[in-house]
């Protein structure tokens, strides 16, 4: 089975330059996140998605960062102006109920895609 | 204080070691325990499952939950080069679709042939 599709996988802005990230779930998988990792650390949750609905974005810095999910498939994260310490890398996972074989099985993992390199200068 | 504290590393061990790698963790509510194993320049990958206190084993690794002193431990046996890579603890309180996972910092270990 596919997993989950970033793109792209590496970026480098200037400050005040916008950017966006783009993210294809494992087909079926109702749930979906943003993460970001900064060098040295865990990844933080910025957003999570059920289908296209919005259920945590407590650590979204709304001012500059924005994500959608159309059609609760796809989605995309944006960041508009870019700042020095957004350089990180931007991860994307998802997970959640999904058919298999007309089953209804829910998944409590979470699958995390290659995540996109961003770099702020 | 941060809610998961995981020591960074780094941690090198020769081929064939046991490797023991630690977290603690100061929220009571986290009832859902995991490992992931993630390589340079890749996404992480789950390695191990717990629920509650207790044990799980599969094949060289094992992993440990101990809720009364809020401390996790992922044990490798027999370890290999391959085991190279940064191994980051996650916890949550809720499983499903509503879980949400808060990471440790993530411990960078080297295996030496």
């Amino acid at each position: 089975e596919a997993g989950v599709a970033q793109s792209p996988r590496y970026k480098i802005i200037e400050k005040r330059q916008s950017v966006a990230f783009w993210c294809n779930p494992i087909s079926g998988h109702a749930t979906l996140y943003w993460y970001q990792q900064i060098l040295g650390q865990g990844p933080k949750l910025l957003i999570q998605f059920q289908n296209n609905g919005v259920v945590d974005d407590s650590q979204l810095p709304k001012d500059r960062f924005s994500a959608e999910r159309l059609k609760g498939v796809d989605s995309t994260l944006k960041i508009q102006p870019a700042k020095l310490e957004d350089s990180a890398v931007y991860l994307c996972a998802s997970g959640g109920a999904r058919l298999a074989g007309g089953h209804q099985r829910i998944t409590d993992t979470q699958y995390f895609g290659p995540g996109t390199r961003l770099t702020v200068l | 204080q941060k809610e998961v504290e995981q020591d960074p590393g780094p941690l090198s061990v020769p081929e064939g070691a046991i490797v023991s790698l630690n977290c603690t963790y100061s929220n009571s509510a986290f009832q859902y325990f995991m490992w992931y194993r993630q390589y340079s320049r890749k996404g992480p990958e789950l390695l191990m499952y717990t629920y509650s206190s207790g044990n799980k084993e599969d094949g060289r690794f094992t992993a440990q939950v101990d809720k009364s002193s809020k401390y996790i431990s992922l044990f490798i046996r027999d370890s290999q080069p391959s085991d190279s890579a940064t191994y980051l603890c996650a916890m949550s309180v809720n499983t499903g679709t509503a879980s949400k996972l808060t990471f440790g910092t993530g411990t960078r270990l080297q295996v030496t042939l």
